[in-house]
């Protein structure tokens, strides 16, 4: 089972280029979100998205932008990178909210190592 | 906004029990998530609590209360395979059900 997928695994950037990461789930999960972590920050939720077509924004949307046109993609887009955003990128899905009274846990993928110079 | 407090650091041996705890405020609360992280991989889910009181799953434990924005992460019969960050994640309910992150607790076994 493939899960959550995130590429690419690893990128060197330049200040003021663009990129997208993309984030594919192949779980039927409503919920997709991206994080960022950073030493000693923890997890920070960028922006999330609660099904097809929708985006909100989290802790620390500035410089970044999302878009969910299909249910199992989730893309980030940096459109002019700074060093600042040198960090490690954390996609994740779950089935929804609540579930039959139980709140789902989040899968995770393995992650987008991102460098900014 | 949500408060969360967890200790950086610990060590244990092999072999013994370890409790990780997590003081937490928020507004909407609607449960709370364990993750394991181990170094340089993603976050997995251990474990969730809603109602106050203790739940077990083989030799992790979770424990919460609510009425003191309290809960902790026991870990038994340590193993080296276990040293890894904990992540103590509150879970706002208020119309967001977004999960706010502890910054972690890296737990290291030794022999």
């Amino acid at each position: 089972n493939a899960g959550v997928t995130q590429t690419p695994k690893f990128r060197v950037l330049k200040t003021g280029q663009s990129m997208t990461l993309l984030c594919a789930q192949d779980m039927n999960h409503e919920y997709m979100y991206w994080y960022r972590q950073d030493p000693g920050m923890g997890l920070r939720l960028i922006h999330y998205s609660v099904g097809e077509g929708t985006t909100a924004k989290g802790e620390v949307p500035d410089g970044y932008n999302v878009s969910r046109l299909k249910k199992q993609n989730f893309l980030l887009g940096l459109e002019s990178a700074a060093p600042s955003q040198t960090s490690v990128y954390f996609c994740a899905s779950s089935y929804s909210a609540v579930l039959g009274g139980s709140n789902q846990p989040q899968h995770f993928g393995d992650g987008t190592r991102l460098s900014i110079l | 906004g949500q408060n969360i407090d967890q200790p950086t650091e610990m060590t244990a041996t092999e072999g013994a029990i370890v409790q990780i705890n997590c003081t937490y405020q928020t507004s909407g609360f609607n449960g709370l998530f364990w993750y394991q992280q181990h170094a340089g991989e993603a976050p997995t889910f251990l474990s969730y609590n809603v109602l106050d009181g203790l739940e077990e799953k083989g030799r992790f434990s979770s424990f919460l209360s609510r009425s003191k924005g309290y809960s902790y992460l026991l870990l038994k019969e340590l193993q080296m395979k276990d040293s890894a960050s904990y992540l103590c994640a509150p879970l706002n309910g208020a119309g967001s059900y977004q999960l706010t992150f502890g910054k972690g607790t890296k737990l290291s076994v030794i022999p």
